[in-house]
């Protein structure tokens, strides 16, 4: 099942912060995110696998819900390279094992 | 080195048409799998091999066919294929077909069905 993602869309000046979070019907046993660039393929940012767990990439940090089965991604200081449709992936289980399925995106469009 | 290479990267076919995809990673990964992206969507996961055998088919049409010939290389064969399929191809592997393993993407290989 697809994971949901809020909001649909930002837009943002340089330097200012965005959060984008991703939920689940489903339990987790791991949250991806990606960032894809028009035309480009979906690069990949971190992966969280337990719950409450952190992670950090320059300006980029994640956190992982387990309880809530959610996942926010945290863009601080945001420049322009951040532009771009961000994903979350999740895997669930069940029958859903081995299957990363993406949420819908968020496009993040930073202006100067 | 997180490389996956797919070709060719721009793909034009009529309906009676027969073409292939190919992927390749040098990584070590013993999972490779094909997504399909329409514009504006999020990526679709067709088909997942784990250890070079077909491991997630997820109900794709017969006129998509993959292949594994070896740990590195995934073919998808195309054949008559609809003008609807036309879209973004994604190829990527990880270290294992598990939730903990890093799914790293190709550039991708645009295909139009005409």
């Amino acid at each position: 099942q697809q994971p949901v993602q809020s909001p649909q869309a930002v837009i943002l000046r340089e330097g200012e912060d965005a959060v984008i979070n991703c939920s689940s019907s489903k339990a987790l046993y791991s949250v991806h995110w990606y960032r894809q660039k028009h035309g480009e393929a979906p690069v990949f940012l971190m992966i969280l696998l337990k719950g409450g767990e952190q992670k950090g990439h320059e300006k980029i940090s994640a956190s992982f819900n387990e309880k809530k089965q959610q996942s926010s991604l945290y863009l601080t200081a945001s420049q322009l390279s951040y532009s771009g449709t961000y994903f979350c992936g999740t895997h669930a289980g069940g029958t859903s094992y081995g299957k990363l399925t993406f949420g819908q995106g968020t496009i993040l469009t930073v202006h100067p | 080195d997180t490389e996956v290479t797919q070709t060719p990267k721009h793909l034009v076919m009529g309906m009676t048409n027969k073409k292939s995809l190919k992927c390749e990673q040098h990584m070590g990964h013993r999972a490779m799998y094909w997504y399909k992206q329409k514009a504006k969507k999020p990526p679709e996961l067709m088909f997942v091999y784990s250890y070079e055998k077909l491991s997630i088919n997820e109900s794709v049409p017969s006129r998509f066919s993959p292949e594994c010939p070896n740990s590195s290389l995934l073919n998808l064969h195309l054949h008559a294929l609809q003008p609807e399929d036309s879209a973004l191809y994604l190829c990527a592997s990880s270290q294992e077909q598990a939730f903990g393993y890093t799914i790293y993407f190709g550039e991708g290989s645009w295909l139009t069905v005409v």
